[in-house]
């Protein structure tokens, strides 16, 4: 069964470093997506990405973050100069279409000292 | 008001009941809900989707109502393999991003 894939699991940084999350999308899939989840809190949408532009970001989505499709496969998400509370589990998700089902990759694990 | 509003729980209940949960959301334009299943320290896997009739798939049952913009999950002879978080889940036609709640925390013992 095709899943989500995401690289590193685990990443710790430094405060102020710059961190790339890597995703790999369920092949077929048009619509990519970023969610965080803070330990212990809800998950909360980030940024969705189709036809390599973003379509919609929410209030988190700040001048810090940003994505990128770079080759046919990959979905980053970068974070420029990581603050302590970007410390959270980082999901990728995919879906056909924009009214389909999204899935959800096994998340990266920031750590931001 | 938060956007998707849950029981947080816990709910710990024996093998074999019959449990409830409960979820209301704020905004009248969503069109789309979901139950989502969290296992600690996973991803959220889709449980199944929520439409206006209701729906069943196996020992889960889902409701909606629209007009209170409630939804309910129901799991019947619930199953140890059935512990987990469970997560209710919103979408605005046609914008992308799905609207999470909390979450309902439920252990089942033997």
């Amino acid at each position: 069964e095709p899943e989500v894939t995401q690289t590193p699991s685990h990443q710790v940084t430094q405060m102020g470093q710059e961190v790339i999350l890597r995703c790999v999308p369920i092949s077929n899939h048009l619509y990519f997506y970023w969610y965080r989840q803070i330990l212990g809190q809800k998950v909360e949408f980030l940024v969705s990405f189709y036809n390599n532009e973003i379509s919609e970001k929410s209030e988190i989505f700040d001048d810090q973050f940003s994505v990128e499709r770079p080759d046919g496969s990959n979905f980053t998400l970068k974070i420029r100069s990581t603050k302590l509370e970007d410390s959270a589990m980082y999901f990728c998700a995919s879906s056909a279409g924009n009214q389909e089902t999204q899935y959800f990759g096994p998340g990266t694990r920031l750590l931001v000292l | 008001r938060k956007e998707v509003e849950q029981d947080p729980g816990p709910f710990n209940v024996p093998e074999g009941a019959t449990v409830a949960f409960n979820c209301t959301y704020s905004n009248s334009a969503s069109q789309s809900f979901f139950w989502y299943r969290q296992d600690c320290r996973k991803e959220p896997k889709l449980l199944m989707s929520v439409y206006s009739s209701g729906n069943e798939d196996g020992r889960f049952t889902a409701q909606l109502n629209r007009a209170s913009q409630y939804i309910s999950l129901l799991i019947r002879d619930s199953k140890l393999s059935d512990s987990a978080t469970y997560l209710c889940v919103v979408k605005i036609i046609p914008n992308n991003d799905m609207r999470f709640g909390a979450g309902t925390r439920l252990t089942v013992k033997p």
